[in-house]
């Protein structure tokens, strides 16, 4: 089945570091790629999708590009603030008759000032 | 304001006492569904609804109910709820589907059940 593979956090990082959160999948077919963030006591927001392979998805600073050839989409900001601080969930939608999103365990990131 | 809403927020109860977890969106959305949210597990999928009187499993229905009887409404029912129940559920909308159209889902603020 589907399954998507997250680095382990917590991930601590000064504010304005680079930020690089791993993320690979297995899936059957062409999945559509997801970077959803958590901030504290809130639901899951998107923050960004890919929809084919070599796609860059991009919103407020954060990216990540579809690679097909290693089954990645990995998170990258060149600069990170306080604010980053969330929860951040790698999540896959491929064919087959279940529609849903299937999550990576999520990575925790704190960035101090 | 375009929102999914959950109630109760917070929640604690005995085990074997039903209960149900309310989700409304006002999106005129077709999709909805159901997640239980669990430390080093990430997010799993309870049911979901493709639209109104349709619903299906998804990968942990096993002492979960829903209906939908509206297509705004979308409530989770624990028949008799145990203590591996205690979890945060976050209910979940889309317009079409998160597979048909890719589109993006938006999530309630969660409901954190205690179950004793």
């Amino acid at each position: 089945g589907d399954s998507v593979t997250q680095m382990e956090g917590p991930v601590t990082l000064s504010e304005e570091a680079f930020l690089t959160i791993n993320c690979t999948y297995t899936a059957t077919g062409y999945p559509s790629l997801f970077w959803y963030v958590q901030y504290p006591g809130e639901g899951l927001q998107l923050l960004l999708k890919a929809t084919k392979a070599d796609d860059k998805g991009s919103n407020k600073g954060f990216e990540a590009t579809y690679r097909k050839e290693t089954t990645s989409f990995h998170l990258e900001k060149g600069s990170v603030q306080v604010s980053d601080s969330a929860v951040y969930f790698c999540a896959l939608t491929s064919g087959g008759s279940n529609y849903k999103l299937t999550f990576g365990k999520g990575t925790l990131l704190t960035v101090n000032p | 304001e375009a929102q999914v809403t959950q109630n109760p927020r917070y929640l604690i109860t005995v085990t074997g006492k039903k209960l149900t977890v309310t989700c409304s969106q006002n999106m005129n959305h077709e999709y909805m569904s159901w997640y239980r949210q669990d430390p080093g597990l990430g997010l799993r999928q309870i049911y979901y609804s493709m639209n109104v009187e349709v619903t299906d499993k998804g990968d942990v229905p096993e002492g979960y109910k829903v209906s939908r009887k509206e297509k705004r409404n979308f409530p989770l029912i624990l028949e008799s709820p145990s203590p591996n129940q205690t979890s945060l559920y976050f209910c979940a909308s889309s317009l079409r589907g998160a597979r048909t159209t890719n589109e993006k889902l938006f999530f309630g603020s969660g409901t954190q059940l205690s179950v004793l």
